[in-house]
């Protein structure tokens, strides 16, 4: 799987767009780009994914550049029950290694009042 | 309610005490996973399983052991456990025939070994 980069912590102000940042310049074609989220030490929550088309769901927007070597996650409206550990990887769901995962160490995002 | 339930929650022990941490899915899915997590090293995978009786190592397999008898369960062994395996352990689980191959998370098993 591709490594990723992302930024260690990243504020937003309540009610603004949280924009968070992935770098995978090493991005094979079939992977895909994964977002999860942790809150304190609970489980990781999955967010969002896709492969090269940008995506919306209730959580959030994932935009993906056209070379597909980096993606922003959007949080259009952050709260503070969005402060948490964002975590982006990616992950070819067909190889022989597709059981493998792995997470680096994501961007704390801390919303504030 | 779908889940991965994860026993127990929080565990002391001592050093060499043979342990398992159990995880169970109630969501018929076929790829199961164990990870550690550690301040500053994010979150390592240990081993994984893509069906029943079928195991691979992950980045991080030394010191533990898995089994994979049943497609719901995947306990993770620890023989003889050492204080560097204190961590926060995490069982997780995909139903790969849907094809979105999203992991679902348990809560979490806090370990500390003195």
């Amino acid at each position: 799987d591709a490594k990723t980069t992302q930024p260690p912590s990243m504020d937003c102000a309540e009610g603004r767009a949280a924009n968070l940042p992935c770098n995978h310049s090493t991005i094979s074609g079939n992977e895909y780009v994964y977002w999860y989220r942790q809150i304190h030490s609970q489980g990781p929550q999955y967010i969002i994914h896709g492969l090269k088309n940008n995506e919306t769901n209730e959580m959030a927007s994932l935009i993906i550049t056209e070379d597909r070597k980096s993606s922003t996650l959007i949080l259009p409206h952050a709260t503070l029950r969005d402060t948490a550990v964002y975590y982006c990887i990616v992950r070819d769901l067909h190889n022989t290694n597709a059981g493998k995962s792995t997470f680096g160490d994501g961007t704390t995002l801390t919303v504030k009042p | 309610e779908a889940q991965v339930t994860q026993n127990p929650r929080y565990l002391i022990t001592v050093t060499g005490k043979k342990l398992t941490v159990t995880c169970s899915q109630n969501m018929n899915h076929e790829y199961m996973s164990w990870y550690r997590q550690d301040p500053g090293l994010g979150l390592r995978q240990i081993y994984y399983s893509m069906n029943v009786e079928v195991t691979d190592k992950g980045d991080v397999p030394e010191g533990y052991k898995v089994s994979r008898k049943e497609k719901r369960n995947f306990p993770l062994i620890l023989e003889s456990p050492s204080p560097n395996q204190t961590s926060l352990y995490f069982c997780a689980s995909i139903r790969l025939s849907a094809g979105a191959n999203v992991l679902t998370f348990g809560a979490g098993s806090r370990l500390t070994v003195l």
